[in-house]
């Protein structure tokens, strides 16, 4: 167990929806990552967020958002779902220094229909 | 741009078995260098990491990992392979620029047959 959980396990919904994955970090990191693996792109970095602020982005779509809170958990948003968007979607949490280890979630799957 | 290549997409070895998972990065400077595995319907579990030292790198459940700098290699290694490693495995390299984000090779899946 890495102590990084993610809420939900599984997610189906239908196209042009909206989905809200949840995750909350290892306690004390500050860094959260979010990921996108899918069979045709692999794993790909989507954002980061550092102490409650945007660090920086990745391949994220325009489509999709993310925010950390206070208590430091994230959320990421998709909407306007589309087929494409299904995939299986990680946080990942880091203490915030640049030699520690990422630990990854367990991961939400999306499948959009 | 940093990279890493996993130019095997599944490596088969027999239990008992040593076996060798390869990955090879291209980074300008020195790089920080990540094994995951990832089991079947599970999240990336850490094995090992390279920052800097000793270019053999010991990790969880037996695997280790070599640096080798002239061949700008970082290969997952174990003595004897079980049929519990079976499992996808990912090789990844810090990005230096203005995040810590991980880029990840195209995985590796290994099948440890009994």
């Amino acid at each position: 167990d890495s102590g990084v959980t993610q809420t939900p396990k599984h997610l189906i919904t239908a196209t042009g929806q909206r989905v809200t994955l949840r995750c909350s970090p290892r306690s004390g990191d500050l860094s959260v990552y979010w990921y996108q693996q899918s069979l045709d792109q692999g794993l790909q970095f989507l954002i980061q967020y550092y102490n409650g602020e945007e660090r920086a982005k990745g391949n994220i779509l325009e489509r999709f958002s993310a925010q950390q809170f206070p208590d430091l958990h994230s959320e990421l948003n998709l909407s306007s779902l589309e087929l494409g968007d299904s995939a299986l979607y990680f946080c990942a949490s880091q203490s915030g220094q640049f030699e520690e280890t990422q630990y990854f979630g367990p991961g939400t799957r999306l499948l959009v229909l | 741009a940093q990279s890493v290549a996993q130019p095997e997409d599944q490596v088969n070895v027999a239990e008992g078995n040593p076996l060798t998972v390869k990955c090879t990065y291209s980074v300008s400077g020195n790089p920080y260098l990540f094994w995951y595995v990832q089991y079947p319907n599970r999240g990336l579990q850490f094995l090992l990491k390279y920052i800097t030292g000793d270019n053999l790198v010991k990790g969880s459940y037996g695997f280790e990992a070599e640096f080798n700098k002239s061949q700008t290699s970082f290969h997952l290694k174990k003595p004897s392979a079980l049929v519990s490693d079976s499992a996808l495995y990912f090789c990844a390299v810090r990005d230096k620029g203005a995040t810590n984000k991980l880029i990840f090779g195209t995985g590796t899946l290994l099948a440890v047959q009994p």
